[in-house]
C-alpha cells in the first residue's frame, strides 16, 4: 500500500461548482497536512495547512483532516476558472528526520 | 522578493553529457531539497541538505549528485545523464525550524530536462 493515495483525475467541472479533492494515507505518524496548488509550468504553492484532525477554512477553500480514517479533503466552493491547476496533498510526521510525502496530484479544470 | 530561483528553466541534452542545474534562495533557509516530478509518480525527493556541507539522499538519488558549499545555493549535478532522467525538477527550501512540520516550503518554478 502506498503511503499516500490521491486520485489523479482529471476532474472537469463548470464554473461555480463545489469541488471535492481527497487523499488517503497509511502512516499514522503523519501529523501535519497540506494542500499545494500547482499551475502549469510553475512550482507547487502552499494553499492550505492543517495540524492534526479538524477543519480549516480560508475564503472559498476548506481543508478537512480525519485522522481516524486517515483521510484528508480539500473543498473548493464557487469554483473559478482561475482555480484550474493540479492540486497535491502532502503530509509529514513529527521528528526532525521526517520528510514531506506527496500525493500524485489531481488535475482540475474549471470551465467558464 | 523571497524566492527560489532555478536555472535553466528548459534544457535538452544528450546522453552522457554532464550538466548542472542551479538553485538559489534568498530567504536564508537552512534546508534545501531537490525533487523530480513524473506523470503517475508525483513528486519524489532526490537529495536534501539540512545546512552547509550537510547533504543526504532522498528516495531516488541514483545518478545525481549535489553539493552545499554556500547556504543560498544547492546545485544538482547529473554527471552522465540518461533518458530515464528526463523529468521536471524542482528545488525547494525552508527554515529548519519549520521543515519537520511541513511548513514554509518555497518551491522554484522548475527545470524541464530532456535527455536524448
Amino acid at each position: 500500500q502506498k503511503e499516500v493515495e490521491q486520485d489523479p483525475g482529471p476532474l472537469s467541472v463548470p464554473e461555480g461548482a463545489i469541488v471535492s479533492l481527497n487523499c488517503t494515507y497509511s502512516n499514522s505518524a503523519f501529523q501535519y497536512f497540506m494542500w499545494y496548488r500547482q499551475y502549469s509550468r510553475k512550482g507547487p504553492e502552499l494553499l492550505m495547512y492543517t495540524y492534526s484532525s479538524g477543519n480549516k477554512e480560508d475564503g472559498r477553500f476548506t481543508a478537512q483532516v480525519d485522522k481516524s480514517s486517515k483521510y484528508i479533503s480539500l473543498f473548493i466552493r464557487d469554483s473559478q476558472p482561475s482555480d484550474s491547476a493540479t492540486y497535491l496533498c502532502a503530509m509529514i510526521g513529527q521528528g526532525g528526520s521526517e520528510k514531506l510525502v506527496f500525493g500524485k496530484g489531481t488535475k482540475l479544470t474549471v470551465n467558464p | 522578493e523571497a524566492q527560489v530561483t532555478q536555472n535553466p528553466r528548459y534544457l535538452i541534452t544528450v546522453t552522457g553529457k554532464k550538466l548542472t542545474v542551479t538553485c538559489s534562495q534568498n530567504m536564508n533557509h537552512e534546508y534545501m531539497s531537490w525533487y523530480r516530478q513524473d506523470p503517475g509518480l508525483g513528486l519524489r525527493q532526490i537529495y536534501y541538505s539540512m545546512n552547509v556541507e550537510v547533504t543526504d539522499k532522498g528516495d531516488v538519488p541514483e545518478g545525481y549528485k549535489v553539493s552545499r558549499k554556500e547556504k543560498r545555493n544547492f546545485p544538482l549535478i547529473l554527471e552522465s545523464p540518461s533518458p530515464n532522467q528526463t523529468s521536471l525538477y524542482f528545488c525547494a527550501s525552508s527554515l529548519n525550524r519549520d521543515r519537520g512540520k511541513g511548513y514554509g516550503y518555497t518551491f522554484g518554478s522548475g527545470t524541464r530536462l530532456t535527455v536524448v
